[in-house]
């Protein structure tokens, strides 16, 4: 099946810095997106971007499908911020239907 | 808010035993999806359903079967629970579409004894 590499595995910040996390995955895919674990468990989907650029306030995407990454820039950060950033995507072959492969994730800490 | 419900959110039980977590939607989504957590796995498919009684394995199915009598209900059954079924079990839906942004419930942390 499709392989997804998230880096770096680990990441700790001050507040106000910047980060760049990646994604590279080993197929085509029709669907890929990037998911936020805070320290509490709960799942927050952040970007739907399976080509291009997409920007949310403080974070942006963007996806090169035709060389197969994908990195997620976080500016400013805040220790809210601080969590688990997965990476996941669909595989072009399968009809979409069939859920996500995950990456392992980036663990990002921000400190105060 | 997607409106995605589990239920138990906590349970322990003992090797052997049956056991069936609930995730309940309420948006009338046809996609829904059941995952597990584990440390150092990231998230991993079990099983996903495409619509009420259209359902399909994924990735890490053996030992689990799931039914969708209803569209908002998605149910996950161990048939015999082990201790290596011991994770945090997510449902989640597809916002529009198979390919659409996938949302998840809040969790259900299972262990096995």
């Amino acid at each position: 099946g499709i392989q997804v590499e998230q880096s770096p595995p680990d990441l700790i910040l001050q507040e106000g810095a910047n980060s760049t996390l990646r994604c590279n995955f080993s197929d085509s895919v029709n669907n890929l997106q990037w998911f936020h674990q805070n320290p509490w468990g709960q799942l927050i989907n952040l970007f739907y971007i399976p080509s291009g650029t997409k920007q949310n306030g403080r974070l942006s995407a963007t996806t090169v499908a035709t060389e197969r990454y994908s990195l997620l820039y976080i500016s400013s950060s805040q220790t809210t911020d601080s969590g688990v950033y997965f990476c996941a995507v669909a595989p072009m072959t399968g009809g979409g239907a069939d859920g996500l492969t995950f990456g392992k994730g980036t663990h990002l800490i921000i400190q105060p | 808010d997607a409106g995605i419900t589990q239920s138990p959110r906590h349970k322990v039980t003992e090797t052997g035993t049956p056991v069936t977590l609930r995730c309940h939607q309420t948006e009338n989504h046809r996609y829904m999806y059941w995952y597990r957590q584990d440390p150092g796995h990231g998230l991993r498919l079990i099983h996903y359903s495409y619509g009420v009684k259209d359902t399909d394995k994924g990735e890490v199915s053996d030992g689990y079967s799931v039914s969708r009598s209803k569209t908002e209900d998605f149910l996950l059954t161990l048939e015999s629970a082990t201790s290596s079924q011991t994770s945090v079990y997510f449902c989640a839906i597809s916002g529009s579409g198979a390919l659409g942004q996938q949302y998840f419930g809040p969790g259900t942390r299972l262990t096995v004894t």
